[in-house]
C-alpha cells in the first residue's frame, strides 16, 4: 500500500523565517499527494494537493510544495511563516487497498515563536 | 454549501458501553470515510463507505462498525469500549473514490 514518512516530529521557527517540511512517499505508478493542517482542537484542513501536471503546487496560507519524483518527496515550504502558522501538519497518500482513503503520515509539528 | 459536521463534539463513556458518532457528508459527496487519532499521533483509516457499502478497512477489530444512508450521512459505531479507544474521530467526505477529501472538526472520545 502506498505510504509517507513525515521526517520531522517537531520543527521550531522563528516568525518570518522560512521553513521546510519534509514528506517522502513510498513509490507507485501513480501517485496522489496532499497536505493537511490541523489547529489545536480542530479538524483537518486541506492546504494544498498534488494530482498531475506541474510538479509546484500552490496552497492556502503561502504555502507551497514541489514533487519530486526522482527523490520521492513532497515537501512543503512557506518562505515566511506567522505565529498564526503554528499547527501540526500531515502528508497523506491515497491508499488502493482501501477505497482510497487517506494514509496520513505521523505529523510535524510546526512551531512559530517570535 | 455545507461542510463536514460530525455530532456530538465530546462524549465520555465508560469501559465496556457502546458509543455511536455521527456524521453528515458535505453537500454532493457520496464517499465517507473514518479515521481514529489517538492524542500526538496522525489520524489511523478505519473504514469506508462509497454509496452505502463498505469499500475499505483499515487494521481495526470487528467492534468498529458503520454504516452509510442513502442521504450519504454516517455513523460510527464502537462496541465494548476500552480505554485505548480514548481519542479524536475524524470523519471526511468526498465525491467519489479518490477524491479530495473534506473532513470535520470530529469528536473527541473519552473512555474511563
Amino acid at each position: 500500500a502506498q505510504s509517507v514518512t513525515q521526517l520531522d516530529s517537531q520543527v521550531p521557527v522563528f516568525e518570518e523565517a522560512p521553513v521546510e517540511l519534509r514528506c517522502n512517499y513510498s513509490s507507485s505508478v501513480s501517485v496522489y499527494l496532499f497536505w493537511y493542517v490541523q489547529y489545536p482542537n480542530q479538524g483537518l484542513q486541506l492546504l494544498l494537493k498534488y494530482l498531475s501536471g506541474s510538479t509546484l503546487v500552490k496552497g492556502i496560507n503561502g504555502f507551497e510544495a514541489e514533487f519530486n519524483k526522482s527523490q520521492t518527496s513532497f515537501h512543503l515550504r512557506k518562505p515566511s511563516v506567522h505565529i498564526s502558522d503554528t499547527a501540526e501538519y500531515f502528508c497523506a497518500v491515497p491508499n488502493s487497498n482501501s477505497g482510497y482513503a487517506l494514509n496520513f503520515g505521523k505529523g510535524t509539528s510546526l512551531l512559530v515563536t517570535p | 454549501e455545507t461542510g463536514v459536521t460530525q455530532s456530538p463534539t465530546h462524549l465520555i463513556k465508560t469501559r465496556g458501553q457502546q458509543v455511536t458518532l455521527r456524521c453528515s457528508s458535505q453537500s454532493g459527496h457520496n464517499t465517507v470515510s473514518w479515521y481514529q487519532q489517538a492524542l500526538g499521533q496522525g489520524p489511523q483509516f478505519i473504514f469506508q463507505y462509497y454509496r452505502e457499502e463498505e469499500n475499505g478497512r483499515g487494521n481495526f477489530p470487528p467492534r468498529f462498525s458503520g454504516l452509510q444512508f442513502p442521504n450519504y450521512s454516517s455513523e460510527l459505531n464502537v462496541n465494548a469500549l476500552e480505554l485505548d479507544d480514548s481519542a479524536l474521530y475524524l470523519c471526511a467526505s468526498s465525491l467519489g473514490q479518490g477524491g479530495v477529501y473534506t473532513f470535520g472538526s470530529g469528536t473527541r472520545l473519552t473512555v474511563v
